[in-house]
């Protein structure tokens, strides 16, 4: 079945650590996201992807990083200079630009810092 | 101001009932309007998509544009305990590489 992975589903780190959240879709899509969804906030662009090395800051990339290596995969990583890292992440990923208005999601990646 | 404004309700509401959840939005540029569905700690899933204004129907569930008054609309016919869930709009204008969500409305359906 075709779709979008994320992984892990709950993550917990340290203040001051670096963690890395994994996206790989195998939908053949050239486009693909991450957002970051806090309650009452809606969903928040941090970066997207157009095409393999290529990528954009969204609204919110301070503090996030993220590599497109390879089609299939959109690393995320939240670095220790996000100030308010707790929050779900999700990927998702779109036959081409948001023209469409389909954006395919993963379930979600969960991090907690403690 | 937010480009798109959603009630965060909470919003409950007997099984069997028309439900009714809107936007509204300030950009007269967006064209594509689309509601997603999200379950609790899930991903959204998209679950309408219409272009321009007028009424787009799809079994129990009706997408309704007004682009003169900047306003969405999604009613949900006899609503079932599995429609609860956060309902999500969003929209995009041509050549816009980014949708833009609006907060979510979270709907329980009591049986």
């Amino acid at each position: 079945d075709g779709g979008i992975t994320q992984s892990p589903k709950y993550l917990f780190r340290k203040e001051g650590q670096n963690v890395t959240l994994s996206c790989e879709q195998n939908l053949n899509h050239d486009a693909m996201y991450w957002y970051r969804q806090d309650p009452g906030q809606g969903l928040r662009l941090i970066y997207y992807s157009q095409i393999v090395n290529d990528f954009q800051k969204g609204d919110i990339a301070e503090g996030y990083s993220v590599s497109r290596e390879k089609k299939e995969s959109f690393p995320l990583t939240v670095t220790s200079a996000q100030k308010n890292p707790t929050a779900f992440y999700l990927c998702a990923s779109s036959i081409a630009g948001g023209l469409s208005g389909e954006l395919f999601f993963g379930e979600g990646s969960r991090l907690t810092v403690l | 101001q937010k480009e798109v404004e959603q009630d965060p309700g909470p919003l409950s509401v007997p099984e069997g009932a028309i439900v009714s959840l809107n936007c509204t939005y300030s950009n007269s540029a967006f064209q594509y309007f689309m509601w997603y569905r999200q379950y609790s700690r899930k991903g959204p899933e998209l679950l309408m998509y219409t272009y321009s204004s007028g009424n787009k129907e799809d079994g129990r569930f009706t997408a309704q544009v007004d682009k003169s008054s900047k306003y969405i609309s999604l009613f949900i016919r006899d609503s079932q305990p599995s429609d609860s869930a956060t309902y999500l709009c969003a929209m995009n204008y041509f050549g816009n590489e980014k949708l833009t969500f609006g907060t979510g409305t979270r709907l329980t359906i009591i049986p």
